[in-house]
């Protein structure tokens, strides 16, 4: 089993419909969630990070699940600014410098279309 | 936040020559970490390079393929040695965003260098 997985999409979805991306992961003593967003062929870059209680961001909310060992993320009314690749990362393992080091998943490919 | 430049930006290569890739971040940190994202995969760690210190790989890495060199807390050079075309891919560089508030696993990533080998 993967150490994150997400389902790769694409989502082909409606201007302002909502949609929701899940990711699992295998590691019960994961510390830390975050959702990065990459464009095609840009560097991923950070959207959020999901807390415990999980969180809000303008149209996009954050969740984690524990007991399930799941986050997700929800868009609600997609802009077409919104088409992007949009990566799970789950911080999982110390390393010998005290960080965490993080796995990233494959992506879900999100569509708006007009 | 950092400001990571990554250069070159892309490159085409001859199989069996090597490609060096600077990465310059604007301010110190501990530790700098290289990533290769082939096409249609996810980011997969190549190794982390710490200044000082010899640069720690992952499984599937080893030095004499991708030399690392971290000379001073801002710099860091990542080398694809006697390339093949499954060399192919994006290599990014990317630093943690801070030391607490849990800034610290945030990771910011340089634009990438898009290689191609023939």
């Amino acid at each position: 089993r993967k150490e994150v997985e997400q389902d790769p999409g694409p989502f082909n979805v409606p201007e302002g419909a909502t949609v929701a991306f899940n990711c699992t992961y295998s590691n019960s003593a994961s510390q830390s969630f975050f959702w990065y967003r990459q464009d095609c062929r840009k560097e991923p870059k950070l959207l959020m990070s999901v807390y415990s209680s999980g969180n809000e961001d303008g149209r996009f909310t954050a969740q984690l699940n524990r007991a399930s060992q799941y986050i997700s993320l929800l868009i609600r009314d997609s802009k077409l600014s919104d088409s992007a690749t949009y990566l799970c990362v789950v911080g999982s393992r110390f390393d010998s410098g005290g960080y965490q080091k993080v796995t990233f998943g494959t992506g879900t490919k999100l569509q708006v279309i007009p | 936040s950092a400001v990571i430049s990554q250069k070159p930006s892309r490159d085409i290569c001859q199989r069996g020559t090597s490609l060096t890739i600077q990465c310059q971040v604007d301010s110190q940190v501990t530790m700098m970490f290289w990533y290769r994202q082939q096409p249609g995969q996810s980011l997969t760690l190549i190794a982390t390079a710490n200044q000082g210190s010899e640069a720690t790989y992952e499984s599937g890495f080893v030095i004499d393929k991708f030399p690392i060199s971290r000379p001073n807390l801002t710099f860091s050079t990542l080398t694809v040695s006697n390339m093949s075309p499954e060399d192919s891919s994006i290599y990014l560089c990317s630093v943690k965003g801070g030391t607490s508030g849990g800034a610290e696993n945030i990771q910011y990533f340089g634009a990438g260098t898009r290689l191609s080998v023939l």
